[in-house]
């Protein structure tokens, strides 16, 4: 079945960028997203990117995806203490088919 | 910038005890799903609910579990007998539809603890 697997922590320096890397199985993946997830809080929508695309930059923010590896990547420029949360990779095949998440990785940004 | 709002925020039932968790998704939305989360584990599809039905369940969602759309405005998940492993953060999502594309609005979350 489809899986979605993410490294579970991150520690980095504030001011420093962030590299969250996420891996999935299933091919005919066309949509792949970023949710961050604050403490007691939702999932917050960061990104997308559709399978035709090698990346997309949104402010601090860059996906890079590599779809013969099946390997997705976001970047946090100049990390903040504020960007500490969990985030998780999800995947689905159509706009509206079931989203398939990974673990999340929690990302802690020391001051 | 519009919500999906869930309440109530956490609840805690007794198991075998009925509950019934609520969602107010996005008001032009068409698609409204389910996911639940146990502590810390992935988060899980449940259901999925368009025009008036089960569009797609997975097989967590099985006889205990049911989906409404009572009314114009809210969807709702009911948990007919709960167990101790239904305790989970339970998120409820929107999206508008095929051409909706910037994916799922996800709600805050309801935290179900059975004891």
């Amino acid at each position: 079945g489809e899986d979605v697997e993410q490294s579970l922590f991150l520690s980095v320096r504030e001011g420093d960028s962030s590299v969250i890397n996420c891996t999935y199985t299933d091919s005919s993946s066309t949509y792949l997203y970023w949710y961050k997830q604050e403490p007691g809080a939702g999932l917050q929508l960061l990104t997308y990117i559709f399978s035709n695309m090698d990346m997309k930059q949104d402010q601090r923010l860059t996906v890079l995806l590599n779809k013969k590896d099946k390997h997705l990547s976001l970047r946090i420029a100049d990390t903040q203490t504020g960007d500490s949360a969990i985030y998780f990779c999800a995947e689905s095949i159509r706009a509206n088919t079931p989203l398939v998440f990974g673990k999340g990785t929690r990302l802690s940004v020391i001051a | 910038e519009p919500e999906v709002t869930q309440t109530p925020s956490h609840q805690v039932t007794q198991m075998g005890q009925e509950v019934i968790l609520r969602c107010v998704p996005i008001s032009n939305h068409l698609y409204f799903y389910w996911y639940r989360q146990i502590l810390g584990q992935k988060v899980e599809f449940l259901v999925s609910f368009y025009n008036n039905e089960i569009s797609e369940k997975s097989e967590i969602f099985d006889d205990q579990f049911s989906v409404e759309r009572p009314d114009g405005s809210n969807f709702t998940l009911k948990i007919r007998s709960t167990k101790l492993e239904d305790s989970a953060m339970y998120f409820c999502a929107s999206t508008g539809g095929p051409s909706d594309r910037h994916g799922y609005t996800f709600g805050s979350g309801t935290r179900l603890t059975v004891v």
